[in-house]
């Protein structure tokens, strides 16, 4: 069964750094691209990063060059980003997602970034 | 990197079909047959549905199909259902290894 697990979620200060983690089993890491994804409150669906299988095509959203890094460790089967100078309109549900046709066609559960003082 | 436009909500009574707009731009939606529709319940994930603007994935009923003319792609879903309600959300490949987002619809089942 397919399962892609997050974890690293936390509440935290402006200004500060979190790393997020995605543990994935169920079909083949490294035969996929995968990517990060938000949804703040109560509100939208918006891309954050992804990176292909060997990790040589990677991109941001705007809204977070610079200051978000994501990277992939396929012998570990996990997904990362590296979150730094966190704003409170990061605050979101962080989704992985695994990719498949330039779609998102597996996510998991999410995991909750609070950005406050 | 803009969003994608859709209406905020639609509704339909069940049997009914109803169409989601996802209006973009000839960097994104115009140029390539590259996007996909989400289904989201409260407190669930999403859930692709559409993928290379019509394609369905296994599972995906066939009562959900997808179509593109110039910048703007369409989610009909027909004989809808109870279990349809939900937000619906129409992503595109935006070159360069980026993707946007539509600001989501509500769909509504009378």
């Amino acid at each position: 069964e397919m399962q892609l697990v997050e974890s690293g979620g936390a509440l935290v200060q402006p200004g500060r750094s979190l790393r997020l983690s995605c543990a994935a089993s169920g079909f083949t890491f490294d035969d996929y691209a995968m990517h990060w994804l938000r949804q703040a409150p109560g509100k939208g669906l918006e891309w954050v990063s992804g990176i292909n299988w060997n990790s040589a095509s990677i991109n941001y959203a705007d809204s977070v060059k610079g200051r978000f890094t994501i990277s992939r460790d396929n012998a570990k089967n996990s997904l990362y980003l590296q979150m730094n100078s966190l704003r409170v309109e990061d605050m979101a549900l962080y989704y992985c997602a695994k990719a498949s046709r330039d779609a998102f066609d597996f996510w998991g559960r999410g995991t909750m970034v609070t950005v406050s003082s | 990197q803009s969003a994608l436009a859709q209406p905020r909500s639609v509704s339909g009574s069940p049997g009914q079909s109803v169409t989601i707009s996802c209006a973009g731009t000839s960097s994104d939606v115009g140029t390539h047959n590259y996007v996909s529709w989400y289904q989201q319940h409260p407190g669930q994930a999403p859930k692709l549905m559409i993928y290379d603007v019509n394609e369905r994935p296994s599972g995906v009923p066939d009562r959900f199909s997808g179509s593109k003319s110039g910048n703007t792609a369409s989610l009909t879903i027909s004989g809808l259902q109870a279990e349809d309600e939900a937000d619906y959300y129409c992503c595109s490949y935006a070159g360069s290894y980026t993707w946007v987002f539509g600001g989501g619809t509500k769909l509504t089942v009378l």
